[in-house]
C-alpha cells in the first residue's frame, strides 16, 4: 500500500471549515484513499473513501486531485467534538489490513 | 444496529497470567481485525480472520498471542504469559463482505490492558 504523508498537527476556529492534507504520491490506480479518525483513547471512526471522484457524507467531504497525489478531508463546520488525530491511509481494494501513520492532530478552538 | 462490541472494556492481569479479549463484530460482518494500540503510539495491525479462518497474521507476535473466529460466538484475541510490554489498547474492527470499495471497518470501544 502507497505511503502517506500528513502534517503532524492543525489548529481550526470553531465554526470554520478544517481542511486536512494528505500526500500520497505512490498511489496506484486501484488503491482507494481512506479517512479515519481517533478522539482521545476511543475507537477509530470510519469517515470517508474514495477512488478518484470527490465524495461527500454527512460527516465530511473528500476532494482528490485529478493526479491522485494528493488529497483533503474537509469538516465543512468544525466543532469542538472533532478534535482528534485524523488518519489518512491508501489501501488498495481488497479488503485486509489498515496501515496506521501517525496523522493529524486537529485542535478545535472556540 | 449495534456496533462492535468488545468486553472486558478495562482488564487487569498480573505476569505470567493470560488475558482473553472478546469481540463480536458487527450484525452481518463476517471478517474481523484485531489492532493494539501501546502508550503514546500508534495503531498497529495485528491479525485479520475471517469465520473460522485466519487470513493475515502478519502482524501478531510470534509467540503467546493467538486469534480466533469461530463459526458461532465471538472473535478471541489470546494473549498467554503476559509481561508488562502487552499493556496497551486492543482494539477490534469489523467489516462487511461487499463489492468493490465498500471495505470500510468499524472499531468497537477498545480494551485496555494494564499488566502488574
Amino acid at each position: 500500500d502507497a505511503k502517506t504523508t500528513q502534517p503532524t498537527s492543525m489548529d481550526c476556529a470553531e465554526g470554520r471549515a478544517a481542511n486536512l492534507p494528505c500526500n500520497h504520491s505512490t498511489i496506484s490506480g486501484n488503491e482507494y484513499v481512506y479517512w479515519y479518525r481517533q478522539i482521545h483513547s476511543q475507537g477509530p471512526q470510519y469517515i470517508i473513501h474514495g477512488l478518484k471522484n470527490n465524495e461527500t457524507n454527512e460527516m465530511a467531504s473528500l476532494i482528490i486531485t485529478e493526479d491522485r497525489k494528493s488529497s483533503t478531508l474537509i469538516l465543512p463546520h468544525a466543532t469542538l467534538r472533532d478534535t482528534a488525530v485524523y488518519y489518512c491511509i491508501v489501501r488498495a481494494d481488497q479488503g485486509g489490513k489498515l496501515i496506521f501513520g501517525q496523522g493529524t492532530e486537529l485542535s478545535v478552538k472556540p | 444496529n449495534a456496533g462492535v462490541m468488545q468486553n472486558p472494556r478495562h482488564l487487569v492481569r498480573r505476569r505470567g497470567q493470560e488475558a482473553r479479549l472478546r469481540c463480536s463484530p458487527m450484525k452481518g460482518h463476517s471478517h474481523v481485525y484485531w489492532y493494539r494500540q501501546l502508550p503514546e503510539e500508534g495503531l498497529k495491525f495485528m491479525v485479520y480472520l475471517q469465520k473460522e479462518n485466519i487470513i493475515d497474521e502478519s502482524g501478531m507476535p510470534k509467540e503467546r498471542f493467538s486469534a480466533e473466529f469461530p463459526k458461532e460466538g465471538p472473535s478471541i484475541l489470546r494473549i498467554q504469559q503476559v509481561v508488562r510490554g502487552d499493556s496497551a489498547a486492543y482494539f477490534c474492527a469489523s467489516s462487511p463482505l461487499g463489492l468493490a470499495g465498500t471495505y470500510e471497518q468499524y472499531f468497537g470501544p477498545g480494551t485496555r490492558l494494564t499488566v502488574t
